[in-house]
């Protein structure tokens, strides 16, 4: 069965940088499309990008240059970094399998990361 | 980038009613394939998401066959027929045609 588990700092601080590594098991990650999606409170999801089974990423253009997605395939994990984060960034993040593009069919728990000094 | 309205926040219903919840895009979703690239999900506090339907109305894998995805171009419905008392939780609507990917605002099942 396929699983991903996201883990990291659940507190950051305005201006740093937030990093998360979603653990996948059950699947290679060199196979189909990886990505994080957060969403904030109020229930509103936001598409943050993604890592291919190639290395290719695409990224949503609302974040600008401030996001980075990489992965260790030794490792089975792949990552996100965000950086100078602001209150605005306090969400849930998850890590998502995409189905060759078109389906998310596996999502991690998720974690909460709250920016705040 | 592409909008997707879900007009209805939430919706009051009893199990075992039938229930519709509306996605509309701001453009066709329609690909050259033949596919909508419109997908459904479900979230229940302390449950992982879960994919309910792709490409508007192909079932994921052991989702009940209760779950029915329709629609095309611009507007696509989730109906849910018999709605058991685990199917109350937010359900979104995704498009995958065109990055920026984007969701829906959510529509919430509430017991009533």
């Amino acid at each position: 069965e396929v699983q991903l588990q996201e883990s990291g700092p659940g507190l950051v601080k305005p201006s740093q940088s937030l990093s998360l590594t979603c653990s996948v098991t059950g699947y290679s990650i060199t196979s189909n499309y990886w990505g994080w999606i957060r969403k904030f409170p109020g229930n509103k999801m936001d598409w943050m990008g993604y890592i291919s089974y190639s290395g290719n990423t695409n990224y949503n253009p609302s974040l600008k240059s401030r996001i980075s997605i990489t992965r260790d395939t030794s490792k089975n994990q792949f990552f996100l970094q965000l950086n100078s984060v602001t209150t605005e960034d306090t969400a849930t993040y998850y890590c998502v399998r995409s189905y060759y593009g078109y389906n998310f069919d596996y999502w991690g728990q998720g974690v909460l990361v709250t920016v705040s000094s | 980038q592409i909008t997707l309205t879900q007009q209805a926040e939430s919706l009051w219903i009893s199990p075992g009613e039938r229930v519709s919840i509306t996605c509309r895009a701001s453009q066709s979703l329609l690909y050259t394939d033949g596919n909508h690239y419109l997908s459904w999900y479900q979230q229940r506090p302390g449950q992982t998401t879960k994919a309910l339907i792709y490409h508007a109305s192909v079932r994921t894998d052991g989702v009940p066959t209760r779950f029915i995805g329709s629609g095309s171009g611009t507007e696509f419905t989730l109906s849910i027929e018999h709605v058991q008392p685990e199917d109350f939780a937010i359900y979104y609507c995704l498009q995958t045609l065109k990055s920026p990917y984007t969701f829906g605002a959510g529509t919430k099942l509430e017991l009533k």
